[in-house]
């Protein structure tokens, strides 16, 4: 069974780095592009990041550019996103997700975690 | 960034009837069209892929249609446990877009 589980949310100052991780099971986690998605409180659905099996290829949203980073550690069958100066409009639910094959570029997410909470506030 | 208009955004329905979502996208994406429910608390599911393709696992209630920049979702009869929120997303160019959903009540 394909399981993805996040960690790693919680309450941070504006500005005050936070790292969140998701760790895989139930499927060969090199062979798949991985990505995040965020629900902000009574919004819709918004793409963050995603990454291709090799982290050879990566991509942002504008809103996040230049202070997210996503990574992988495909020994510890692991993602991760790293939120470098969070803003109070990036307080979300950030859910790990699978895409469909090793390129990110084919963002058809299959599989979804369910989701860990960031609240980010003075 | 390629903006996903989906209507309506709430409806009411009745168990065993037709609903259909309509998706409309800002410009052409082909066929790079998935369709997701999301329930309160849980994790969204993919139903829809390249416009038309059912999910593996997925009742055959749920169907998609469309191309370009014109798309359907269609629950052919709906059922209690069908109550959620529904987005379409489109992946032809980055950034990935999705709409604004649509939630469907009983």
């Amino acid at each position: 069974e394909v399981q993805l589980v996040e960690s790693g949310g919680g309450l941070v100052q504006p500005g005050r780095s936070l790292r969140l991780s998701c760790e895989v099971s139930g499927f060969t986690f090199d062979d798949y592009a991985m990505h995040w998605v965020r629900q902000a409180p009574g919004k819709g659905l918004e793409w963050v990041s995603g990454i291709s099996w090799d982290s050879g290829n990566i991509g942002y949203a504008d809103s996040v550019k230049g202070r997210f980073i996503i990574s992988r550690d495909n020994a510890k069958n692991s993602l991760f996103l790293q939120l470098m100066s969070p803003r109070t409009d990036d307080t979300a639910s950030y859910f790990c997700v699978r895409g469909r094959g090793p390129g990110y570029y084919v963002a058809l997410f299959d599989h979804w975690g369910q989701g860990t909470l960031v609240t980010v506030s003075s | 960034d390629i903006q996903m208009t989906q209507s309506p955004s709430s409806l009411s329905a009745s168990v065993g009837d037709r609903l259909t979502i309509t998706c409309q996208a800002s410009q052409d994406i082909s066929k790079y069209l998935n369709w997701y429910q999301h329930k309160p608390g849980r994790a969204p599911q993919l139903l829809i892929y390249d416009a038309s393709n059912l999910q593996t696992g997925v009742p055959s209630r749920f169907s998609g249609g469309g191309s370009g920049t014109d798309f359907t979702f269609t629950v052919s009869s709906l059922q209690p446990e069908d109550i959620a929120t529904y987005y379409c997303q489109q992946y032809s160019h980055r950034p990935y877009t999705f709409g604004q959903g649509t939630k469907v009540e009983i």
